[in-house]
Order: structure tokens, then sequence, then C-alpha cells
């Protein structure tokens, strides 16, 4: 069954510890995205990878970090240098530029203490 | 940057009513502009979207209109039900440069029987 597969759901973590989010897909997918989703703010992008090896920084990379070692993970790390990190997180592919769909996963929810 | 502005923020319907949502963008550059729908607890859902070629597009009981010089465009729902309860983003991005989407704040649509 293919698709996008974000862990944990729910986090949960003292202020001033780094945390780390799964996001695997198995859609042979070349593009993957990290968004935040805030209250009334809509979905603001964090970091998107159009390859392997490859990032860019989207509008409110300050203060997180990625990875893309592999073609089906994205792994996304909040650090302590996040000033607001409880939100809620969703992963996201596409096949490429020029496609446009992008397939979220199920979200995590990240609640700083 | 682009900024993509997104009206209203709440919407209630009766149902069989129609629905409108509108949406601007401030970069002449975009070229794709897609719609997603999220519901309660689940995954943001592409439902239709509009490239810069084209002026409308309907599929059922949904369409999107754009208006490239006014750089406007709008998402109409005919025949709103139950079902259709949910938020809705827009979002304006230019294809073939790494699918950057940049997405409105959300309209939470509230169809009631």
């Amino acid at each position: 069954d293919g698709g996008i597969t974000q862990s944990p759901k729910y986090l949960f973590r003292k202020e001033g510890q780094n945390v780390t989010l799964s996001c695997e897909q198995n859609l042979n997918h070349d593009a993957m995205y990290w968004y935040r989703q805030d209250p009334g703010q809509g979905l603001r992008l964090i970091y998107y990878s159009q390859i392997v090896n490859d990032f860019q920084k989207g509008d409110i990379a300050e203060g997180y970090s990625v990875s893309r070692e592999k073609k089906e993970s994205f792994p996304l790390t909040v650090t302590s240098a996040q000033k607001n990190p409880t939100a809620f997180y969703l992963c996201a592919s596409s096949d490429g530029p020029g496609t446009g769909e992008l397939f979220f996963g199920e979200g995590s929810r990240l609640t700083v203490l | 940057g682009e900024n993509v502005e997104q009206h209203p923020s709440t919407l209630s319907v009766q149902e069989g009513d129609s629905a409108v949502i509108k949406c601007t963008y401030s970069d002449s550059a975009s070229n794709y502009f897609p719609w997603y729908k999220q519901e309660l607890g689940k995954r943001p859902q592409l439902i239709i979207d509009i490239r810069s070629n084209v002026g409308e597009k309907k599929d059922q009981r949904i369409a999107v209109t754009l208006n490239k010089t006014a750089k406007h465009f709008s998402l109409h729902i005919t025949e709103t039900q139950p079902e259709d309860s949910a938020v809705y983003f827009c979002a304006a991005g230019v294809t073939g440069g790494g699918n950057k989407l940049t997405f409105g704040t959300g309209t939470q649509l509230k169809v009631e029987l």
C-alpha cells in the first residue's frame, strides 16, 4: 500500500531538547517537503528536497534541520534554537517538478512542555 | 517571495447552497494554483488545480476560476453537502521550480443541515 508515513503521531518534549520527526515514502517520488501548520496560519514551508543529498530552505527554516540520504526518507530535526516549536508538522512528497500534486502524511503533533 | 491571501477564514452555508472561497497572489511568475481539502483530523488532499493557461476548470460540483491579470483565483462548490465541511487551502507556485508552493491561511467551511 503506497503512501507517506510519519512518526510519531504525537510527541512531547521538554524545552531545550532536540527532537527528530520521521517521514518515509514508498511512492518513488523525487521531491519531499516539510510544512508546519499552526491555527490561522495555513501551511508554511520549512524545508524541501528535490533529489537525494540535496535540500533547500523554505520560508521558516530557522531552528530546523533536515537530511536526505535516501530517496524514501526525509527526517526533520526540531532543534532547541526553534523558539516556538509546538505545532503540527506535515511531510509531503511529489513526483518531481512540473507534476504539482503534493501527497501528505498524516502529520506529527509536537508539544514542547 | 510569493504571498497568498485567502478569504473568508470561516464560511457557513446551508446544505444545497453554493460556497465561494477567494484567493489573491502577488508573484506574477506563479503558474500553478491548487486547492487542498483537509477534513478534521486528516491529511490535506488535492481536490482540484488549475494552470495559468486556462481560466476555468470544473470537476463535478467543484470549479476553480483564475484571473491572471488581477492575480486572483476562486473555488466554487455547488449543491453543498455535509461532507464538504472541512478546511480548504488555496496555494500558488511555479511548476518546474521545485514545486515550491505558498499556501493561503485556510477557510473553515461548515455546511449546515
